[in-house]
């Protein structure tokens, strides 16, 4: 299965834009990159998800490097609300159908 | 209903009681999944239900037992568990396990078990 890589901690202020990287070298033609948010005490969360196009949707907009390697979400506006492990992940069908594997993510604080 | 839901939300068991851990969701999903998360570590997958039927069982001990008895509803059958199973146990649903990839996945709050 295909790897991806996180920071594993970003800081921003609220009302600022985050940008959080992630790579994934070995991504193959079909894997989707999905994103995914851990709130403290609960459970994953869906973000948004993509396979080669960048993506907008209410929550954030996902920017898809051409060559597919790395990504990057972004979150136009921390709110404080918007403190959570961020989580990428690569999924695709053959052996990997049903297989949603988290990575390390990375823990992203937002100050006030 | 884009609900997930997982009951108890908090279980205390001693090492060798039996006791099980109830998901449910009504979205008409065809695949769910039971993942364990210990502290300050990423979910990792256990099992993965496709149409009822006991798809994906990631070499999971035989004390955890899951089972699927319809579409709506899983269960997790603990039995003889050790202190180092204490972790949050998290339920999620999908649309099906081929679509998982370009649909969401949907999380329970989990349940948090501690084995004493």
């Amino acid at each position: 299965d295909a790897k991806t890589t996180q920071p594993n901690s970003m800081e921003s202020n609220e009302e600022e834009p985050v940008h959080l990287p992630c790579n994934h070298s070995t991504i193959s033609g079909t894997d989707y990159i999905h994103w995914y948010r851990q709130l403290p005490s609960q459970g994953p969360e869906y973000v948004i998800h993509g396979l080669t196009s960048n993506v907008n949707n209410r929550m954030a907009s996902l920017a898809i490097a051409e060559d597919r390697k790395s990504s990057t979400l972004i979150l136009h506006r921390a709110t404080l609300r918007d403190a959570a492990v961020y989580y990428c992940i690569l999924n695709a069908g053959g052996t990997s159908y049903g297989k949603l594997t988290f990575g390390q993510g990375t823990i992203l604080t937002v100050h006030p | 209903d884009t609900e997930v839901t997982q009951t108890p939300k908090h279980l205390v068991m001693g090492m060798t009681n039996k006791k099980s851990l109830k998901c449910e969701q009504h979205m008409g999903h065809r695949a769910m999944y039971w993942y364990k998360q210990k502290a300050k570590k990423p979910p990792e997958l256990m099992f993965v239900y496709s149409y009822e039927k006991l798809s994906i069982n990631e070499s999971v001990p035989s004390r955890f037992s899951p089972e699927c008895p319809n579409s709506s509803l899983l269960n997790l059958h603990l039995h003889a568990l050790q202190p180092e199973d204490s972790a949050l146990y998290l339920c999620a649903s999908s649309q099906d396990i081929w679509s998982v990839g370009i649909t969401e996945a949907f999380f329970g709050q989990g349940t948090r078990l501690t084995v004493v």
